[in-house]
C-alpha cells in the first residue's frame, strides 16, 4: 500500500521566519510528487517534481526532490501571514495512474 | 483559469437519507475525483472517473456511488448517510494524461 508521510503535523512561526516542511513516502513505481495549500477551501497547486525534474522554485516558495531518500522539502522564506494554510504533500505511482496518495497535511500558522 | 464547482458549500441532512453531491468543471477534463478529508487523515480518495460512464473505486468506496453521464459532471452519491460520513468532501478533475488535479471549494456535510 502506497504511503505518504508529512512532518511536522503542525506548526508556528513568527513572520519572517523560514520554515522547512518534510514529506516522505513509501510507493511503489513513482511517478511524480505534488504539493499543493489549502487554505479556507480548496487545496491549490504549488509544485509538481518528477524524476527528471528535482529542483522547482516560485517567488519565496521553493521545493526539492531527493530521489535517492524518497522525500520531499517545501521550503518558504521570509514567511507571512498569508502563508497560513494547510501544506499537502500527494505522490503519483504506478504507470498511466492519475490517482493521488495524500499526506496528511502539514498546518502552518504565521503569526505577526 | 480552470474552474470547478461543488454545488453546495454546506449541507445538512438526516441519517438514512440519499445524499447528491454535484461538481462541474469546465475545463473539458477527462478524469475527475471525489475525496473526503478528515481531521487527522488528510483526503481520502472514493472515486474516481477517468471517462464519460466509467468509474474507479477509490480507497473508501463504501457506502458511496458514484454517477458520470456528462464528461463535465460528476456525482457523489450517499445512497443512506450515516453520521459517519460527515465530512468536508471535496471534487477535483485532471486532463488526460495530467498529473495535477484542480479542485473545487468543497462541501461540507453534516449528517445529523
Amino acid at each position: 500500500e502506497d504511503k505518504v508521510v508529512q512532518s511536522p503535523l503542525s506548526l508556528v512561526v513568527h513572520e519572517g521566519d523560514t520554515v522547512t516542511l518534510n514529506c516522505s513516502y513509501e510507493v511503489t513505481n513513482f511517478r511524480s510528487l505534488l504539493w499543493y495549500k489549502q487554505e479556507k477551501k480548496a487545496p491549490t497547486f504549488l509544485f509538481m517534481l518528477t524524476s527528471s525534474g528535482i529542483e522547482k522554485k516560485s517567488g519565496r516558495l521553493s521545493s526539492i526532490l531527493d530521489k535517492k531518500e524518497l522525500s520531499s522539502i517545501l521550503n518558504i522564506t521570509a514567511t507571512q501571514t498569508g502563508d497560513s494554510a494547510i501544506y499537502l504533500c500527494a505522490v503519483v505511482s504506478g504507470a498511466g495512474s492519475y490517482q493521488l496518495t495524500f499526506g496528511k497535511g502539514t498546518k502552518l500558522s504565521v503569526i505577526p | 483559469d480552470v474552474k470547478v464547482t461543488q454545488s453546495s458549500r454546506y449541507l445538512v441532512k438526516r441519517t438514512g437519507e440519499k445524499v447528491f453531491l454535484e461538481c462541474v468543471q469546465d475545463m473539458d477534463h477527462e478524469n475527475m475525483f471525489w475525496y473526503r478529508q478528515d481531521p487527522g487523515l488528510g483526503l481520502r480518495l472514493i472515486y474516481f472517473s477517468y471517462d464519460v460512464k466509467m468509474k474507479e473505486k477509490g480507497d473508501i468506496p463504501e457506502g458511496y456511488s458514484v454517477s458520470r453521464e456528462k464528461k463535465e459532471r460528476f456525482s457523489l452519491i450517499l445512497e443512506s448517510a450515516s453520521t459517519n460520513q460527515t465530512s468536508m468532501y471535496l471534487c477535483a478533475s485532471s486532463a488526460a494524461g495530467e498529473k495535477t488535479q484542480y479542485f473545487g471549494p468543497g462541501t461540507r456535510l453534516l449528517v445529523l
